[in-house]
């Protein structure tokens, strides 16, 4: 089944300790994205990948970093989570990203985490 | 920059009553594209539909249907005889091709909608 996966789905963690939100996708896709969702804000896109090791700042990146060292795989690191980013996450790919604006975003089930 | 504007924040009806969705959008580009999104309770994000500027023809699918007009750069979504299943939050989104190359999608509030039975 084509698919998004990430993991964990549920978190609770401290300020400061470091996690990560992995996301693979089994479509061969070159662009990957993450976005969190925040109640009145809808979802706003935090880094996104236009292929291997090719990144770039989203709207809101502080206090997160990503890598793509693998096509399939695209995980979201908070190296110190604070309180603010307490939120609903989403990791969403596309078969191309810069060529259309028209590629529909097949999204993962998201990861809520909560930063204590 | 680019803007999605679902003033709607949370709409109630009864079973069986038509409901729209407003959806207005801010672009500078001639070409784009505009999209709308559900999330069920179960919090997933599902598809429904994709228009690009180029294209106001109205669609239907079902129950469902949508009204483009760029003359007022609305992209609204009705449902007619809702259905309790119906309810979730709906999300508008605008994708855009950036001049660095990066596609920005911009997502709107969202409206929750709730079907009482």
């Amino acid at each position: 089944e084509a698919q998004v996966t990430q993991n964990p789905r549920y978190l609770i963690t401290v300020t400061g300790k470091k996690l990560t939100v992995t996301c693979s996708q089994n479509m061969n896709h070159e662009y990957m994205s993450w976005y969190r969702q925040d109640p009145g804000l809808g979802l706003r896109q935090i880094y996104y990948s236009m292929n291997v090791e090719v990144t770039d700042k989203g709207d809101v990146p502080e206090g997160y970093k990503v890598s793509r060292k693998e096509k399939r795989n695209f995980p979201l690191i908070l190296e110190s989570p604070s309180p603010n980013q307490t939120s609903l996450y989403f990791c969403a790919s596309t078969p191309r990203g810069p060529v259309s604006g028209a590629n529909v975003l097949t999204f993962g089930a998201g990861s809520r985490l909560t930063v204590l | 920059a680019q803007k999605v504007t679902q003033a709607q924040t949370e709409i109630s009806v009864v079973e069986k009553e038509d409901v729209t969705l407003d959806c207005v959008y801010e672009t500078r580009d001639t070409t784009y594209y505009l999209f709308w999104y559900k999330q069920p309770p179960s919090g997933e994000l599902v598809f429904l539909i994709r228009r690009n500027s180029f294209d106001e023809q109205n669609e239907i699918s079902g129950r469902y249907s949508w009204n483009f007009q760029k003359s007022t750069s609305s992209f609204n979504f009705t449902i007619t005889a809702s259905q309790v299943v119906d309810s979730a939050v709906y999300f508008c989104a605008l994708s855009v091709l950036m001049d660095t190359g990066r596609r920005a999608l911009t997502f709107g509030s969202g409206t929750r909608l709730q079907v009482q039975p």
